[in-house]
């Protein structure tokens, strides 16, 4: 069963560029998380997704980033017109049920905004 | 608001020898607890975890302690090895349903052969 898979692993964007990241969760899982994590900082919450759902995107800029998860194909977290505090690491997890007590960690996607 | 805070940013410990990992938190909503291993470039990994009814849960070398009235908890290793040398993320879950996890800052062990 292979894990959360997140690509591209390593993305250089120009300010003002766009961001795409993927995350495919784990088979069977259809919880999916994205986190961020600053440099020197620890990984912070951003959006809760299911299936074509968006749960909680409490942690999300309001503006710029985006984020879905569609009945087919993986999730995407989209930023819009980056600039460089955008860049970071960005994480996605996957579960398989609400009361999953671990969530499951991709390899992770960095982010460097020139 | 750093509501999971991990004060010591490293840690370095002798092989054979026991490594203490400490974490506090801040919000009373936190039921549950998780400590995660991070390798560089890799994504966390979860470790151990504890529910706020528990005030210790063991896992062959690892141990979580929690004490709720001090809103701390603490991980043990022992022995430590040279392959736990990573960063340790202390996180936390309010009660509510979903698993949103806050984390702490993380803390870097490296144990010395």
């Amino acid at each position: 069963n292979a894990g959360v898979m997140q690509n591209p692993r390593h993305l250089v964007r120009r300010r003002g560029q766009e961001a795409r990241l993927r995350c495919s969760p784990m088979k069977g899982h259809s919880h999916v998380y994205w986190y961020r994590q600053l440099p020197e900082e620890g990984l912070k919450f951003m959006v809760y997704l299911q299936k074509e759902n968006i749960i909680d995107e409490s942690g999300m800029p309001k503006e710029r980033f985006s984020a879905e998860f569609p009945k087919e194909g993986p999730s995407i977290l989209r930023i819009q017109q980056v600039v460089r505090g955008d860049s970071a690491a960005y994480f996605c997890a996957s579960s398989p049920f609400i009361e999953a007590d671990t969530q499951y960690f991709g390899p992770g996607t960095r982010l460097t905004v020139l | 608001d750093q509501q999971v805070k991990q004060n010591s940013p490293s840690l370095s410990v002798q092989e054979g020898r026991i490594s203490i990992l400490n974490c506090d938190y801040t919000n009373s909503m936190f039921d549950y607890f998780l400590w995660y291993k991070k390798y560089p470039a890799e994504g966390p990994t979860f470790l151990i975890s504890i529910s706020s009814i528990k005030d210790k849960n063991e896992d062959g070398r690892f141990t979580v302690f929690l004490n709720k009235s001090a809103k701390h908890l603490s991980l043990h290793i022992v022995p430590s090895q040279p392959g736990d040398s990573a960063v340790y993320f202390c996180a936390a879950i309010a009660s509510g349903g979903y698993q949103k996890v806050t984390f702490g800052t993380g803390t870097k062990l490296q144990v010395i052969p």
